[in-house]
């Protein structure tokens, strides 16, 4: 069965850069699996931040960036704010329509 | 404007079956998947299947399939998801949203909060 790891938490300090993962159980993740990055406050839906790899979603601000590192995709925060504070999650597409979440990294910003 | 709106909350038993609902607007319904996701009490997303209403293709994770049924009705532009036989672990928000091109998720419903409780 596929799992898509992430870190369960992570925290950051206001300014300051943060770096989440996403992999897989077995293999490596590339852009053939068009990684992408979802933001998820509590009560609200999830928001788009980045997809396939490292495009970023209209309105989402440039301190997100997408890429590929090692064997993982990964969402880098440049600069957070009080506000990036959240859920992320990313997802991967495995081809036949099927994608996969993983199981979301809690940010704190402190 | 692209708006997903979902039906509202629900109330029901082990065993009852129930169907929501995912309307859409301002785009092309017929021409985009709709994906649907389930988020559990305090938990993470889960993805759980998707369906093309232009020809009501419907894919599912392994994890869900034969246990909800997608299916939509591309007139009223609304896809739905149903469950023959409810348990209590089927507690949860669901969301649709529609996949965009690269394969992402680019529009989400409010979400749909189901209680299975006797």
């Amino acid at each position: 069965q596929t799992v898509v790891t992430q870190e369960p938490s992570f925290s950051v300090s206001p300014g300051g850069t943060v770096t989440l993962t996403c992999g897989l159980n077995s293999g490596s993740v590339s852009t053939t699996f068009y990684p992408s990055w979802y933001q998820q406050t509590p009560g609200q839906a999830p928001r788009t931040l980045i997809y396939s790899t490292d495009s970023r979603s209209s309105g989402v601000p440039d301190r997100f960036s997408g890429s590929i590192l090692g064997n993982k995709a990964a969402l880098t925060i440049t600069g957070a704010q009080a506000d990036d504070e959240s859920h992320y999650y990313c997802v991967l597409y495995m081809g036949s329509g099927i994608s996969v979440f993983g199981g979301g990294t809690k940010l704190t910003v402190l | 404007e692209v708006q997903l709106v979902q039906s509202g909350a629900e109330v029901k038993k082990p065993g009852e079956s129930l169907k929501i609902s995912c309307k859409g607007s301002g785009y092309s319904f017929p021409s985009y998947w709709i994906g649907w996701v389930r988020q559990m009490p305090g938990k993470g997303l889960e993805w759980m299947g998707l369906i093309y209403p232009g020809d009501t293709d419907a894919r599912y994770s392994p994890s869900f399939q034969g246990q909800v049924t997608i299916s939509a009705d591309k007139s009223i532009s609304t896809a739905y998801l149903q469950w023959g036989s409810l348990k209590a672990s089927d507690t949860a928000i669901y969301y649709c949203a529609r996949r965009s091109g690269y394969y992402h998720y680019d529009y989400w419903g409010q979400g749909t909060l189901v209680t299975v409780s006797s």
